[in-house]
């Protein structure tokens, strides 16, 4: 079946430091791979994607490239930021149906 | 333009009572999505409204969940009765494109505690 696997939170870091959230998926054929993000009092938003295999999606400073021969899609950013602060969900979807998300992961920067 | 809606933005309910959660969608999007996340897991598809019909209701998790769109506009999910388990937070989302789960846009959730 298909199912997604992020690092479990929180993580904490200070300003400027280097963020990375592993996220490794599962999937029959060739999903869409999503990173979501929910601010404090916000609803979600979609944060990038990548469609295909070697696809980077960039967003906001934000990066991830999906991997096949790893199953992963993992997000980095360069330097976070305090504002950055927030849940970040990895999700895929097979051939446009429905969204499958991972369990979430809580960002927490410092300043 | 106004987004996704939901109401109430938190609910504290008892075990056995009833709760019905409200979805305003973006005007115009016939494409409507019900989500939860319960206790901290992972976000799960609940069910697809297309205008008034329902699309894909795979994910409700059983009976006690009445979810409903007359009129294709603003939607409810009912919980009756609550249980612990149901706690959570309902996400709802809409699309303008047929079937677009991953085009749509979510609201800020309803956060639901049964105790």
């Amino acid at each position: 079946g298909n199912s997604v696997t992020q690092m479990e939170g929180p993580v904490t870091l200070s300003e400027e430091a280097f963020l990375t959230i592993n996220c490794t998926y599962t999937a029959t054929g060739y999903p869409s791979l999503f990173w979501y993000v929910q601010y404090p009092g916000e609803g979600l938003q979609l944060l990038l994607k990548a469609t295909k295999a070697d696809d980077k999606g960039s967003n906001k400073g934000f990066e991830a490239t999906y991997r096949k021969e790893t199953t992963s899609f993992h997000l980095e950013k360069g330097s976070v930021q305090v504002s950055d602060s927030a849940v970040y969900f990895c999700a895929l979807t097979p051939q446009g149906g429905k969204l499958i998300f991972g369990q979430g992961t809580e960002l927490s920067v410092k300043p | 333009e106004a987004g996704v809606t939901q109401f109430p933005s938190h609910s504290v309910i008892e075990k056995g009572q009833t709760v019905t959660l409200r979805c305003d969608p973006i005007s115009g999007h016939d494409n409507l999505y019900w989500y939860r996340r319960v206790m901290g897991k992972e976000i799960k598809f609940l069910l697809h409204f297309v205008k008034e019909s329902k699309q894909d209701e795979s994910g409700m998790p059983n009976n006690r969940f009445l979810a409903e769109r007359t009129g294709g506009t603003y939607s409810t999910l009912k919980v009756q009765p609550a249980e612990l388990e149901d706690s959570g937070v309902y996400f709802c989302a809409s699309s303008g494109r047929q079937g677009s789960h991953t085009e749509a846009f979510f609201g800020q959730g309803t956060r639901l505690t049964v105790v």
